[in-house]
């Protein structure tokens, strides 16, 4: 099966960088993705890591470490349009399906 | 382009009726997915075509009933719906090369739905 953690919610000021980290534990790991979703609203992908490392791209950036089943999503410059909740999602080899972790709410206030 | 469109919005239907959610895709993605979402809780994955089978059932009661008419339209039949299905349902496709890592889901607005 897959386990996947990431904090429930966290708050942070407009400006500001915040750090949402999502650990997770899967056989055959064949891709993590990081998804943004306003209240009501669908998923909207933002990205995606396979290997190890960081993908930046623009105000957001993802990191991800395979040997320690960890990925952060960083977002500098905060604005308030950031408040939403933020879904890591892994996928495994040979699958095309996702398993989302619970989500992380995030609040960015003046 | 990556939308999916999905219709009707919102819906509104009693626990006799029977009605349909449809989406669509034209960025000719091949896997096509139906999610369940309650307030504030991760997507649920319903199920999954590829190549407009299903392949990907996951254990969804038999109220729920899945159709691909092609590879571009998605359908979801409800009939006989309970006030707990209340959710968003919300629409997926991607290309569907599942070797391939970078394949990417894109998400469709949802439908909202109440069962009164």
């Amino acid at each position: 099966g897959q386990n996947i953690d990431q904090p429930t919610e966290m708050t942070a000021t407009e400006g500001a960088i915040v750090q949402i980290n999502c650990t997770y534990q899967t056989s055959g790991f064949n891709g993590l993705f990081w998804y943004q979703q306003h209240a009501g609203e669908a998923p909207t992908f933002l990205s995606y890591n396979v290997l190890d490392g960081l993908e930046e791209k623009g105000r957001f950036s993802s990191f991800l470490s395979r040997s320690k089943g960890y990925s952060y999503l960083l977002l500098k410059e905060l604005q308030m349009k950031d408040s939403a909740s933020y879904l890591c999602a892994v996928r495994r080899a040979g699958y095309s399906t996702l398993t989302f972790g619970k989500g992380t709410m995030l609040l960015v206030s003046p | 382009d990556t939308e999916v469109t999905q219709t009707p919005k919102h819906l509104v239907m009693g626990m006799t009726n029977k009605k349909s959610l449809k989406c669509e895709q034209h960025m000719g993605h091949r896997a096509m997915y139906w999610y369940k979402q309650k307030a504030k809780k991760p997507p649920e994955l319903m199920f999954v075509y590829s190549y407009e089978k299903l392949s990907i059932n996951e254990s969804v009661p038999s109220r729920f009933s899945p159709e691909c008419p092609n590879s571009s339209l998605l359908n979801l039949h409800l009939h006989a719906l309970q006030p707990e299905d209340s959710a968003l349902y919300l629409c997926a496709s991607s290309q569907g090369d599942t070797y391939f890592s970078t394949d990417t889901q894109y998400f469709g607005p949802g439908t909202r739905l109440t069962v009164l």
